[in-house]
């Protein structure tokens, strides 16, 4: 069946440095990969999205690279902040369908 | 972005009793909301697919008749955790797609604890 996995698991970086999150997707219908922020206690945010039809896309000090080929994406937050801290989410969804596929989840945390 | 908002935030309740979460787009229609479940750690597990004016679709494994979905109208959609019992407390999230239709946008979440 369909499938997000998502690495790492836990990272954690120095202030200032930049943050990495990989995932890799199985259904190569997927068209469309969200990532999402959560902080404790509350609901996921979207912060940044990417079509199957774009190679990479950048909002600020966040961008997300895609590799349909390979069916990869990446999430890259540069200048790391304290309250850049959270779970991060990426998801994967198919053409026409209503399912969105979550991976596991990377537990970030900066260091003031 | 568009918002998103669930009723209550945080709610406790004896076993055997009913619990009813609601679920509100606020600045838009939606004829689709998802409710998810979330263990501590854990990733979102989608439960079922609320739509206006039909049934629900539930995900395999998901009771329908403990976990009733009603999609009232193109802004409310409730999820009433019946004859709770202590495994069912966990943290429930519902979301709705609004944009273009890709976009999901998630509610604050409620935490349900059964005692």
């Amino acid at each position: 069946g369909e499938n997000v996995e998502q690495h790492p698991s836990t990272l954690s970086v120095q202030e200032g440095d930049s943050a990495v999150i990989k995932c890799t997707y199985s259904d190569s219908a997927s068209n469309y990969f969200p990532w999402y922020k959560q902080e404790l206690g509350k609901g996921p945010q979207l912060i940044i999205d990417i079509r199957s039809n774009v190679g990479e896309k950048k909002d600020q000090r966040i961008a997300v690279t895609l590799n349909k080929t390979a069916k990869h994406f990446s999430l890259h937050i540069t200048e790391t902040q304290p309250e850049d801290s959270a779970v991060y989410f990426c998801a994967a969804r198919s053409t026409g369908g209503f399912k969105t596929i979550f991976g596991a989840g990377t537990r970030l945390f900066v260091k003031a | 972005g568009a918002v998103v908002s669930q009723h209550p935030s945080r709610v406790i309740c004896k076993s055997g009793t009913s619990v009813k979460i609601e679920c509100r787009s606020l600045d838009f229609q939606a004829t689709t909301m998802f409710w998810y479940r979330q263990f501590p750690k854990q990733s979102l597990m989608l439960m079922a697919t609320s739509n206006e004016g039909s049934k629900a679709t539930y995900e395999q494994g998901v009771e329908k008749d403990k976990f009733l979905i009603n999609h009232a109208s193109l802004t409310l959609s409730t999820l009433t955790v019946t004859s709770a019992h202590p495994e069912d407390s966990s943290f429930y999230i519902c979301s709705a797609p609004a944009g273009t239709g890709y976009e999901q946008y998630f509610g604050p979440g409620t935490r349900l604890t059964v005692t």
